[in-house]
């Protein structure tokens, strides 16, 4: 595998139930990202980890929870989610360096339908 | 409010001809800029980026220029390809910790007609 991968690809979910979501990536990045895109909006970015500690939460509600047990591994456990959080969820990922940016690489993304 | 902007949701060109998509951003202290390329049921895909200390950046068909002034940036593709039809998004970021989420525009669907 190569790259940054997610599963599973879609995921068609009831309000009460509990699910995650996962992604991994095989560039040797240390830093590892959330974002939400929703229909006819930007995306918009969750969560960061930089070295597996998180160093962003863009006020994301509670019913989206993020791990990270290692620099190749981030998912996103989801647990009474409302209908509105249909969206597709993409992973990304990238090397973290202090006063430089390096690109993010992405994944293919989780499409999330929340009934 | 949207810090980055991209006011045309698409752009139809003929084949063989330039491709231009433009991009505004309303935050200064955004001095790192990409543009991202995305299919169908597949995740953006890094195309091409400019730091602010330049104002040009090339890459084969793709350029991009920077008008920090304006704080406007733009994406050339030229010649235009049927595989160049697409979603790009604009991005920006701030130097700051270095592992910066990026902030995106809404998209611009090129269609590359033949």
């Amino acid at each position: 595998e190569t790259g940054v991968t997610q599963t599973p690809r879609h995921l068609v979910m009831g309000m009460t139930n509990k699910k995650s979501l996962k992604c991994e990536q095989h560039l040797g990045h240390n830093a590892m990202y959330w974002y939400k895109q929703s229909a006819k909006k930007p995306l918009e970015l969750m969560f960061v980890y930089n070295f597996k500690e998180q160093t962003e939460n863009n006020s994301v509600p509670s019913r989206f929870s993020p791990e990270c047990p290692n620099s190749s591994h981030l998912f996103l456990h989801l647990h009474t989610l409302q209908p509105e959080d249909s969206a597709l969820y993409l992973c990304a990922s990238s090397q973290a360096h202090r006063g430089r940016i390096d690109t993010q690489y992405f994944g293919p993304g989780t499409r999330l339908t929340v009934l | 409010d949207q810090q980055v902007k991209q006011n045309s949701p698409s752009l139809s060109v003929q084949e063989g001809r330039i491709s231009i998509l433009n991009c505004d951003y309303t935050n200064s202290m955004f001095d790192y800029f990409l543009w991202y390329k995305k299919y169908p049921a597949e995740g953006p895909t890094f195309l091409i980026s400019i730091s602010s200390i330049k104002d040009k950046n090339e890459d084969g068909r793709f350029t991009v220029f920077l008008n920090k002034s304006a704080k406007h940036l733009s994406l050339h593709i030229v010649p235009s390809q049927p595989g160049d039809s697409a979603v790009y998004f604009c991005a920006a970021s701030a130097v700051q910790g270095g592992a910066d989420g990026l902030t995106f525009g809404k998209g611009t669907h090129l269609i590359i007609q033949p």
